[in-house]
């Protein structure tokens, strides 16, 4: 079993439309939970942080994290043209270690 | 504030050969890490470098190697190219301290390397 499951997709939604992106861990000692977006030739770039369980919000975006399920998501809200990219999950336990990155959800947001 | 760069970006190699790819971190970051990006595998960490020193190693054979230097710049490089080794190569760059923000990783736009 891989430390992070992501579906890659691909998942196509008219213009408007509320998108969920999900990923499920086994890992328990994950605390901070991040998503990241990649436009087609281009790195990816920070889009959401959050630390332990909760949600956070920022625009129409909005980040939750169930550790009791080890189950995060990531909600697009009236979700635009310009959302179209691959959404990637990644992860990470305290101290010095590296991010662990699901495989990434590619998105088309068509108009 | 000047992006993470990555030359070159592109680059065609024929098996058995070696590579070295180099990246520029922002301004002040002192940690840089190196992923390697593929359909099938995902995004797969490969080391980290923070002040010259080698952090973090992920599960990669010993034919990719890094090195930084002294003004936080890194190179990797990979010797006897296997054609699994075609891949989008990126690094990424933090402040690297503990208690700072590690988990947020700026990242180049990669070099996308083609193993023939």
């Amino acid at each position: 079993q891989k430390e992070v499951e992501q579906d890659p997709g691909p998942l196509s939604v008219p213009e408007g439309a509320i998108v969920s992106l999900n990923c499920t861990y086994s890992n328990s000692a994950f605390q901070y939970f991040m998503w990241y977006r990649q436009y087609s030739r281009k790195g990816p770039e920070l889009l959401m942080y959050t630390y332990s369980s909760g949600n956070k919000e920022d625009g129409r975006f909005t980040a939750q994290v169930d550790k009791s399920s080890k189950y995060i998501s990531l909600f697009i809200r009236d979700s635009q043209p310009s959302d179209s990219a691959t959404y990637l999950c990644a992860m990470k336990s305290p101290g010095n270690t590296p991010l662990v990155f699901g495989k990434g959800t590619r998105l088309s947001v068509i108009a | 504030k000047a992006g993470v760069t990555q030359t070159p970006r592109y680059l065609i190699k024929t098996r058995g050969q070696q590579v070295t790819l180099s990246c520029s971190p922002i301004s002040g970051h002192r940690s840089v890490s190196w992923y390697q990006q593929t359909p099938g595998q995902g995004l797969q960490f490969l080391f980290e470098y923070f002040s010259e020193t080698q952090r973090n190693k992920g599960n990669f054979p010993g034919r990719f190697s890094g090195r930084q230097f002294s003004n936080s710049r890194s190179e990797m490089n990979v010797s006897t190219l296997e054609l699994g080794d075609s891949a989008l190569y990126l690094c990424a760059s933090s402040l690297g301290l503990a208690g700072s923000r590690s988990y947020e990783q700026y990242f180049g736009p990669g070099t996308r390397l083609t193993v023939t």
